[in-house]
């Protein structure tokens, strides 16, 4: 089945403890991104992929990073994170090397940094 | 950062109804408009993309128009039903390799 998996799914955690979440995509998709989605605000993208080795900023990239050392992987790294990035995240996959493609989301992380 | 604007904020609909909203979005340098389908608990799902002025594209009772000189896109629902209950979001990038989502159109089908 065609899908992008996103683990954990929830997490709740300390100010500080770096964590990671995990996204990988069994569709060959160029594209990779990163969305935190908050109360009253749309979507915003954190950090984007073209491909293997090609990473970008998004909107809100801040206390984040990001690696695509292969293709069907695309973690989001908080090195020490902080209340304000308690939120919901999604990775998005898609066709092709720009956002010109339908994306596909993962079920999202529900994180809360304590 | 790109401004991303839909309206209206929320609706509710009565079944059977027809209804529409907008998004609007940066005139210049239009490369893609994605409409997405948001269920509560879900993930957006991928409704359409276009990408020519004067697309129009159809799934089911859903359909969309996209006017890229004056930065619009239509989102039409005909004939409402409950199971159309969710947040339609819409996205526009401009061939910078970035997506930017509006804040959502949140429909509630009144049965």
């Amino acid at each position: 089945e065609a899908q992008v998996t996103q683990n954990p799914r929830y997490l709740i955690t300390v100010t500080g403890k770096k964590l990671t979440v995990t996204c990988s995509q069994n569709m060959n998709h160029e594209y990779m991104s990163w969305y935190r989605q908050d109360p009253g605000l749309g979507l915003r993208q954190i950090y984007y992929s073209m491909n293997v080795e090609v990473t970008d900023k998004g909107d809100v990239p801040e206390g984040y990073k990001v690696s695509r050392k292969e293709k069907r992987n695309f973690p989001l790294i908080l090195e020490s994170p902080s209340p304000n990035q308690t939120s919901l995240y999604f990775c998005a996959s898609s066709l092709g090397s720009g956002p010109n493609q339908p994306q596909h989301f993962g079920d999202g992380t529900r994180l809360s940094i304590l | 950062i790109l401004n991303v604007e839909q309206s209206p904020q929320s609706l509710h609909v009565q079944e059977g109804d027809s209804t529409n909203f907008t998004c609007s979005f940066p005139s210049s340098n239009f490369y893609a408009l994605h409409w997405y389908r948001w269920e509560t608990a879900k993930s957006p799902e991928a409704l359409f993309v276009m990408t020519l002025n004067g697309d129009e594209k159809k799934k089911g009772r859903i359909s969309a128009t996209l006017n890229t000189k004056e930065g619009y896109s239509y989102l039409y629902i005909k004939g409402s039903q409950p199971e159309d209950s969710a947040t339609y979001l819409c996205a526009f990038t401009n061939g910078n390799n970035r997506l930017a989502f509006g804040k959502g159109n949140q429909v509630v089908v009144i049965p």
